[in-house]
């Protein structure tokens, strides 16, 4: 059973490009979340998502950054116009049920984003 | 909001054990955890507690709580140089992970 599936593991953008984040939850999982974690800081929560629907996107910056999770296919995280601001790693966690129920949340190994 | 704090930094030497507190504002909480994360790496979940316990052990971690002073460490007895990581004190309040921003344990030998 493979784990959390991200990819790219790096990616490079230039500044105004758009960069598209891909996470495959766990065989049997459900439920996705997306986290930003900015150098020497912990990881903030971003986006909640069931297949096909937003959960919670509290996290998720107003404009310029969108998710989504298909019937098919893994979870978009897509971020427009990127900014320098935007150079972090993003992580992706899956679980079965709701992480508020369920005691677990597997984490992807992360894609690391850079702006130049 | 909710907030997780830990401290930042932490020194041990190899065979000694290490311990890593972190205090939580959530009176909510179901569940907290503490995860592990190498250079360049993403997270493993290394222990959790269902907060109507006070205590939990496995092998060489050990977590307690205190519920009433939202209060949360980390016991790493006969600490190894493989320990060396950032370690996340996390909080699951509504669908989310709370996460604090991680204490750096650093082993001297």
């Amino acid at each position: 059973n493979a784990g959390v599936m991200q990819n790219p593991r790096h990616l490079v953008r230039r500044r105004g490009q758009e960069a598209r984040l891909r996470c495959s939850p766990m065989k049997g999982h459900s439920h996705v979340y997306w986290y930003r974690q900015l150098p020497e800081e912990g990881l903030k929560f971003m986006v909640y998502l069931q297949k096909e629907n937003i959960i919670d996107e509290s996290g998720m910056p107003k404009e310029r950054f969108s998710a989504e999770f298909p019937k098919e296919g893994p979870s978009i995280l897509r971020i427009q116009q990127v900014v320098r601001g935007d150079s972090a790693a993003y992580f992706c966690a899956s679980s079965r049920d709701r992480a508020v129920t369920n005691t677990e949340a597997f984490f992807g190994q992360g894609t690391r984003l850079t702006v130049v | 909001g909710e907030d997780v704090e830990q401290s930042l930094f932490l020194s041990v030497r190899e065979g000694d054990s290490s311990v890593i507190n972190c205090t939580y504002t959530d009176s909510s909480s179901t569940y907290l955890y503490w995860y592990k994360q190498e250079p360049g790496a993403g997270l493993q979940l290394l222990t959790y507690i269902f907060s109507n316990m006070d205590m939990k052990q496995d092998q060489r971690l050990t977590v307690l709580l205190n519920k009433k002073d939202k209060h949360l460490s980390l016991r790493i007895a006969d600490t190894q140089t493989g320990d060396s990581a950032i370690y996340f004190c996390a909080d699951s309040v509504d669908d989310k992970i709370i996460f604090g921003k991680g204490t750096r344990l650093h082993i001297l030998p």
